[in-house]
């Protein structure tokens, strides 16, 4: 059974710290994507990967950064949470000729 | 540029009735198409999907999808709803063509169903 797995399922953080999001798939995806989504708002793309260290900024990505060192990886980084990051958080990932696979999902909270 | 547009923020049918979710798009290029179902505090689910061929697919929990690329559409069908259908579904659009940053989906906002019993 094909899998994308998030590191976690709620996390709670402070204003001002690191945060660390990690997703991991098994089908040897070549494009990985992290989405933030809010109520009325949709999915939106914060940044996506079409290769191991190749990235590309989706429709928001301030206040966000992205390491994918290996492939079956793609780690988002908080460089310094704010409460306007709270928010569910969905990694996923595809190959150009199949559909796209979730994980669970994160639903983070900064305090 | 690319969008997916769902028309419906918001419907409320009752179980036994029938169901139509509207999705609309705008891409340039030969489009493959998703719906997807998401309950509440979990991932996306893929319902079906529409890459070529027929251009009336069939998915998973009975439902349907039509593709007519004349309106560019893929409205989302099922003939008669049940309870557990209530959840949020969204509409996607990506590309055919392989490419470096051709991978990316794009996502109507979603239409949440509502089921009355």
């Amino acid at each position: 059974d094909v899998k994308v797995t998030q590191s976690s399922r709620y996390l709670v953080k402070r204003t001002g710290e690191k945060v660390f999001l990690e997703c991991v798939q098994d089908m040897d995806h070549e494009n990985m994507f992290w989405y933030r989504q809010d109520p009325g708002l949709g999915l939106r793309l914060i940044y996506f990967s079409y290769d191991v260290k190749m990235k590309e900024k989706g429709d928001i990505p301030e206040g966000y950064s992205v390491s994918r060192e290996k492939k079956e990886r793609f780690s988002l980084i908080l460089e310094s949470a704010s409460t306007n990051q709270t928010s569910m958080y969905l990694c996923a990932s595809r190959d150009v000729n199949t559909e796209a696979f979730f994980g669970q999902g994160t639903r983070l909270t900064v305090v | 540029a690319q969008s997916v547009t769902q028309p419906d923020i918001h419907i409320t049918v009752s179980e036994g009735a029938s169901l139509e979710l509207r999705c609309n798009y705008s891409y340039g290029a030969t489009p493959y198409l998703f719906w997807y179902v998401q309950s509440p505090g979990q991932g996306l689910q893929l319902l079906l999907k529409y890459f070529s061929g027929d251009t009336l697919v069939q998915g998973i929990k009975g439902f349907e999808a039509e593709f007519k690329r004349s309106q560019s559409s893929f409205n989302l069908r099922k003939p008669s709803v049940h309870w557990s259908d209530a959840a949020e579904y969204f509409c996607a659009v990506g590309a055919v063509n392989r490419g470096s940053t051709l991978g990316r989906l794009y996502f109507g906002r979603g239409t949440q169903l509502t089921v009355w019993p």
